[in-house]
């Protein structure tokens, strides 16, 4: 049974520039949701896809955007990068936007110098 | 929002003690989770627990939904336990959910 994968594992980027990271959902679910976890914290959250569209979004500015395929893998776009957006970013799955219970995948980790 | 408030910040113990870690919650909610968050980064879920009383080998929760809180439970700790308990919980829109997570307690146990 294939659970959430992310990638890339690290990444190390530029002030100013643009990043996409990756994610695909545990076997037999269809629902992505990112999350930002900064050091020392818990994890926010970015916002949900489903059926390819944002359903929820949380407390993030337009800088990020996001997208989902139609076999239910995601995107997640980061632009104008800030010293500050340097994070572990999560990705969960679930069965349904409204779902019971969410897994989480190993995370990618984002430096930005 | 609602907010998630996870005490003890931190535990230190030795290999073999026994350990709670709470989680209050400030509005009702339509589910909770409990995460073990390896140093590697990788959350494993613990369990998912809305209401009541669930238990997995030396783990064990609960979770009093009328009252805003639950309670994890550690027994017999390992080394291997060590890393950050998060607890997370979920507020279901008609579009959605989201996940809002607590700061999270660290555990380090010592051989």
């Amino acid at each position: 049974d294939a659970g959430v994968t992310q990638s890339p594992t690290h990444l190390i980027k530029t002030r100013g520039q643009q990043v996409t990271l990756r994610c695909s959902p545990k076997s037999g679910h269809d629902t992505v949701s990112w999350y930002q976890q900064a050091l020392g914290q818990g994890p926010q959250f970015i916002f949900q896809y489903y059926e390819e569209e944002e359903r929820q979004r949380g407390n993030f500015p337009d800088r990020f955007s996001g997208h989902q395929f139609p076999n239910y893998s995601s995107e997640l776009n980061v632009n104008a990068l800030l010293l500050g957006d340097s994070a572990l970013y999560l990705c969960a799955s679930s069965s349904g936007p409204r779902a019971y219970e969410q897994y989480f995948g190993p995370g990618t980790r984002l430096t930005v110098t | 929002g609602i907010q998630v408030e996870q005490s003890p910040p931190d535990l230190i113990l030795q290999e073999g003690a026994n350990s709670t870690r709470r989680c209050n919650f400030s509005d009702s909610v339509n589910n909770l989770q409990w995460f073990h968050q390896n140093p590697w980064g990788q959350l494993i879920n613990l369990f998912y627990i809305p209401s009541g009383t669930k238990q997995n080998g030396r783990l064990s929760a609960t979770t009093v939904a009328t009252e805003r809180y639950s309670l994890l439970y550690i027994s017999s700790s390992q080394t291997t336990d060590s890393g950050v308990y998060f607890c997370a919980v979920e507020q279901r829109e008609t579009s959605g959910s989201r996940l809002t997570f607590g700061e999270g307690t660290q555990l380090t146990v010592n051989p």
